[in-house]
């Protein structure tokens, strides 16, 4: 079972922010959420990740609560080439790297 | 340049006839992976590998092998394909760290395979 839930779709004007929600209400003490993208049929791009603490680098941002069930991944000024499937993704179990990829969010920018 | 790369990128085959999708990267990552990828179901993991002769099963693993003979390759194999498994296949790579977590992952260009 997927461990992540998020919208399926967001659309936002570019120049703006897109703020992409995500739930994981299960995740343990150790575990990280991960953040990627997809564009078109590529390979999946990192993006960013993080365990308690925000987290920033030259993509995004990405915000986690304080309780760590949910987070979100921040593109402060989104352009059209952030058109994309953007996957929230937690590692499974403190001895297992098994990734279980969530169903993802297609985030469409609009001129 | 830091890649890692898949072939055949396409590819079109009948059901049964052994196929081999390869994967290396360049990086000497220790943790290489497998993913499937069909229309509405996102990303699923069909194997993956810790290290040299250690590999594990992921969500999708039926129908396929892997090996894990060399650190930079990790070969995909498919004994007797069936059309269930047409689809987008990716191979990816990461170096994993010591406190369970890991870092980035890359990601191959993508194969996509038919079987008719």
């Amino acid at each position: 079972d997927a461990k992540t839930t998020q919208p399926p779709s967001m659309d936002c004007a570019e120049g703006r922010a897109a703020n992409l929600p995500c739930n994981h209400s299960t995740i343990s003490g150790n575990e990280y959420v991960y953040w990627y993208r997809q564009i078109h049929s590529q390979g999946p791009q990192y993006i960013i990740h993080g365990l308690k603490n925000n987290e920033t680098n030259e993509m995004a941002s990405l915000i986690i609560t304080e309780d760590r069930k949910s987070s979100t991944l921040i593109l402060p000024h989104a352009t059209l080439r952030d058109t994309a499937v953007y996957y929230c993704i937690v590692r499974e179990g403190d001895s297992s790297y098994k990734l279980i990829f969530g169903s993802g969010t297609r985030l469409l920018v609009r001129p | 340049e830091a890649q890692v790369t898949q072939n055949p990128r396409y590819l079109i085959t009948v059901t049964g006839k052994k196929l081999t999708v390869t994967c290396s990267q360049n990086m000497n990552h220790e943790y290489m992976s497998w993913y499937r990828q069909d229309p509405g179901l996102g990303l699923r993991q069909i194997y993956y590998s810790m290290n040299v002769e250690v590999t594990d099963k992921g969500d999708v693993p039926e129908g396929y092998k892997v090996s894990r003979k060399e650190k930079r390759n990790f070969p995909l194999i498919l004994e007797s394909p069936s059309p269930n498994q047409t689809s987008l296949y990716f191979c990816a790579s990461s170096r994993p760290t010591k406190s369970y977590s890991y870092n980035e992952q890359f990601f191959g260009p993508g194969t996509r395979l038919t079987v008719l």
